[in-house]
């Protein structure tokens, strides 16, 4: 059974810090991972998705890293702003074509 | 390009009702997959619509039903409402057609059983 653990489980750092988001996952045959970002009360906007062949995907601030072998990805987050405040999910697609997610990190830039 | 779109946004309801909330998929996509998220967790799956047949079921009993239209919208009814089922319900599109398999979430139901 796939199990998506994320850490930490919430974060608060100052604005214009980077910053990591980890991701780790206990079955590695999966087709893809996508990252998610959620506000309060909200929907999931898609922030990337890495297939299983990939090692990363970049967008605009956000990078986020695959090494399936070791069941692990990242969300790196450059130059935060108060704006990125939100919770960050991170699921995997397996064979089953159901997403298994994490219970997310809670993140909360400070101005 | 139309959105994946859910109906209604809120919904109030007693313990032992019925509910039956809407999803309206992406332009194209012929898989819908619906969500519960619970407070504080993570989404959980509930089950997949693949061409109007069920394509996988989580761990959900029996009073979770389900139907997919012909234009590929989809249905979630819940029976005899508990209490644990206040959640947001989310919907996900997604296509078979490629090789991404990235599903498009709607904006989600908030349910409420009081």
């Amino acid at each position: 059974k796939q199990e998506v653990t994320q850490i930490p489980a919430a974060l608060s750092v100052p604005e214009g810090e980077n910053l990591v988001l980890n991701c780790s996952f206990t079955d590695s045959a999966i087709y893809n991972l996508q990252w998610f970002r959620q506000d309060p009360g909200k929907g999931l906007t898609s922030l990337l998705l890495i297939q299983s062949s990939q090692r990363e995907q970049t967008s605009g601030r956000l990078n986020a890293s695959l090494d399936k072998s070791s069941g692990r990805s990242t969300l790196y987050i450059a130059a935060s702003q108060p704006g990125d405040s939100a919770t960050y999910l991170c699921a995997v697609l397996g064979g089953s074509e159901k997403l298994v997610f994490g219970k997310g990190t809670k993140l909360t830039v400070n101005p | 390009e139309t959105g994946v779109t859910q109906s209604p946004t809120h919904l109030i309801k007693t313990r032992g009702q019925q509910v039956t909330l809407r999803c309206s998929s992406q332009s194209g996509h012929n898989t819908v997959s619906w969500y519960q998220q619970a407070l504080g967790q993570g989404p959980q799956f509930i089950f997949q619509y693949y061409r109007e047949e069920e394509n996988g079921r989580g761990n959900f009993p029996p009073r979770f039903s389900g139907l997919q239209f012909p234009n590929y919208s989809s249905e979630l009814n819940v029976n005899a409402l508990e209490l644990d089922d206040s959640a947001l319900y989310l919907c996900a599109s997604s296509s078979d057609r490629g090789e991404w398999y990235e599903q498009y979430f709607g904006p989600g139901t908030r349910l409420t059983v009081t």
